[in-house]
């Protein structure tokens, strides 16, 4: 079954360096999107992206966070420079945008990030 | 301001103790509504979307119901293995009247089944 992949599953960086979050969405799929989660908090969304571009993103995302898709399979977070408050477990969702689909997001497994 | 609110916190339940999770909400124009299970250190998996008030879905032990101000995830007869935290999330549309899929999440319920 196709799913999404996360890597690393766990980053450990020092405070004010730069980190980069990779995510394979599931092949056919068109609109990609990154949330995160602060131990015992609500998952919380971050960015989505579609057609190559940003299409909604919260105030979390400030200038410190960018997203790409560099090859047109990854997709990734890049975070320049990292706070303690950036600790966090970082989920990469897709979904296909088709009707039949029902809007359905598809989470990888996430990425732990330690920020010391 | 569009809200998603879960109760309760956790639930303890004897191993075939039945009962229900709650997710109430608070959102203009609802374009669904999702369940997810998540178990510890682990990405969200989808277990059922609901679109309109009656609509129910099943999945083995799992039945999950939608009225127009919260929906129920009904667990019959629960295993150990029904273990997890289950997330109720909604997306919701921007200023702007468009949506590109954005959820909200509650805070989760976080269900332990004792055998």
């Amino acid at each position: 079954e196709p799913e999404v992949t996360q890597t690393p599953s766990h980053q450990v960086t020092q405070m004010g360096q730069e980190v980069i979050l990779r995510c394979v969405p599931i092949s056919n799929h068109l609109y990609f999107y990154w949330y995160r989660q602060i131990l015992g908090q609500k998952v919380e969304f971050l960015v989505s992206f579609y057609n190559n571009e940003i299409s909604e993103k919260s105030e979390i995302f400030d200038d410190q966070f960018s997203v790409e898709r560099p090859d047109g399979s990854n997709f990734t977070l890049k975070i320049r420079s990292t706070k303690l408050e950036d600790s966090a477990m970082y989920f990469c969702a897709s979904r296909t945008g088709l009707a039949y689909a029902k809007n359905i997001q598809y989470f990888g497994a996430g990425t732990r990030l330690s920020v010391l | 301001e569009d809200q998603v609110t879960q109760s309760p916190e956790a639930l303890r339940l004897q191993e075939g103790e039945s009962s229900s999770l709650n997710c109430s909400y608070t959102v203009s124009g609802l374009r669904g509504l999702f369940w997810y299970r998540q178990d510890p250190g682990k990405g969200p998996e989808f277990l059922f979307t609901l679109y309109s008030a009656g609509e129910e879905k099943e999945k083995e032990r799992l039945k999950a119901t939608l009225t127009k101000k919260e929906s129920f995830l009904h667990i019959t007869a629960p295993k150990p293995e029904d273990s997890a935290t289950y997330l109720c999330a909604v997306p919701l549309i921007n200023a702007g009247g468009t949506s590109y899929g954005k959820l909200t999440f509650g805070q989760g319920t976080i269900l332990t089944v004792h055998p």
